[in-house]
């Protein structure tokens, strides 16, 4: 079976750093995706990793370990703009859809 | 490029009635997405197509849903008739594929529909 695990919610300090994780299951793996949803818009693309190791982007950095089936986003620097829902979302085979976790809600406290 | 273009952003029926959901992918791109989204039960996907073609619609709830893709430009999802349960934010996404991996979705705005 195919399935995409992230907790819930989770709340975070304006300036701290905070890691969101996401395992998953997939048949024939073919990278992973993490998007970001505002409330009230659409989900936008935030970064992809097929191989093992750290992404940088600016503050934001995805991490993805194959053998584990392990991945995670990292924010730096919390901004207050930075609440809202992230998505892990995992190729299905070669299909060409994307099997999304339920989200992380994150809160930034000032 | 716009970006997936959707419309309309808000529609209001009432329960019985007809609602057509359109959507026009990002140029270039062979895949189409309709996904639903709700508190309760997230993003799910509904039916997606691949150069036209409805390649699974394993995720229509039930045959009061269709969809449509007449042409590499343009889609639409419709429900008749609508039910309450309906009400949810419907997103349009699409994507291209090449070298053998899966690309990143770009979602539209979505339509954030209200049965009452």
């Amino acid at each position: 079976g195919q399935n995409i695990d992230q907790p819930t919610e989770m709340t975070a300090t304006e300036g701290a750093i905070v890691q969101i994780n996401c395992t998953y299951q997939t048949s024939g793996f073919n990278g992973l995706f993490w998007y970001q949803q505002h409330a009230g818009e659409a989900p936008t693309f935030l970064s992809y990793n097929v191989l093992d190791g750290l992404e940088e982007k600016g503050r934001f950095s995805s991490f993805l370990s194959r053998s584990k089936g392990y991945s995670y986003l990292l924010l730096k620097e919390l901004q207050m703009k930075d609440s809202a829902s992230y998505l892990c979302a995992g190729p299905s085979g070669n299909t060409g859809k994307l099997i999304f976790g339920q989200g992380t809600t994150l809160q930034v406290k000032p | 490029d716009a970006g997936v273009i959707q419309s309309p952003r808000h529609e209001v029926t009432e329960m019985g009635q007809e609602v057509t959901l359109r959507c026009k992918p990002i140029s270039g791109h062979d895949y189409l997405f309709w996904y639903r989204q709700t508190m309760m039960r997230g993003l799910e996907l509904l039916i997606y197509f691949n150069n036209n073609v409805p390649i699974d619609d394993s995720g229509m709830p039930e045959d009061r849903f269709s969809a449509k893709m007449p042409n590499a430009s343009f889609s639409t999802l419709k429900i008749q008739p609508s039910e309450p349960r309906d009400s949810a934010v419907y997103f349009c996404a699409s994507s291209f594929t090449g070298g053998g991996r899966t690309y990143e979705q770009y979602f539209g705005p979505g339509t954030r529909l209200t049965v009452t």
